[in-house]
């Protein structure tokens, strides 16, 4: 695709449960991000793919969150038993040359 | 790991004024040293970024400075217009590992 898609734009979600979010980076990207953006605040790193070496977990906040990306492409953002503290935009970018193109993000709202 | 610090976190300037921001690093193994403009509601967009073997580069009224003896890189924005008002990200990067600064939130008043 032309850009980095991410699904779905918004999920609204109850207490305790899980969700799963997705990143379609753009072709050819080596490297994947995902970035939680609380309202009004920077960009919180969270996990970092590159190519077929061990993911960088260090920005997980805690081990209900996790993330895989299959074939080196599609990325999915996995937050179990979630919190109302977990609402926030999150955001993926993808990578080529250190430039970093980010998608929409989803808006999460745990209630 | 590298750390980014960013100031500062927000900024308040009269339009036409010139608007200044800055960031230090600290892995000297960094050099790529993108900026990032986000408006309220959107997704960050590249506006403008350095790579370490030039020390200034500039792009019609934004312009970066990059210090890689002292690990800090600015941006400047003159002549301020409303449409500058923004949050505004720095960030650091070597081989594809990039941390962002935590932001400033420019506000252009008219």
């Amino acid at each position: 695709g032309a850009g980095v898609s991410q699904s779905p734009s918004n999920k609204v979600t109850e207490k305790g449960k899980d969700v799963e979010l997705r990143c379609d980076p753009i072709s050819g990207h080596t490297a994947l991000y995902w970035y939680r953006q609380s309202l009004g605040q920077g960009l919180e790193f969270l996990i970092y793919f590159q190519g077929n070496s061990a993911p960088d977990k260090s920005g997980l906040p805690s081990d209900r969150f996790s993330a895989e990306r299959t074939g080196g492409s599609v990325s999915t953002l996995t937050i179990q038993r979630t919190q109302q503290e977990d609402s926030a935009v999150y955001l993926c970018a993808s990578s080529a040359d250190n430039i970093q193109y980010f998608g929409a993000g989803t808006r999460l709202s745990v209630l | 790991g590298e750390n980014v610090e960013q100031h500062p976190s927000t900024l308040s300037v009269q339009e036409g004024d010139s608007a200044v921001i800055k960031c230090t690093y600290s892995d000297s193994a960094s050099n790529y040293f993108p900026w990032y403009k986000q408006e309220l509601g959107k997704r960050p967009q590249l506006i403008i970024d350095i790579r370490s073997n030039v020390g200034e580069k500039k792009d019609q009224r934004i312009a970066v400075t990059l210090n890689k003896t002292a690990k800090h890189f600015s941006l400047h924005i003159t002549e301020t217009q409303p449409e500058d008002s923004a949050v505004y990200f720095c960030a650091a990067s070597h081989n594809n590992d990039m941390r962002f600064g935590a932001g400033t939130r420019l506000t252009v008043k008219p």
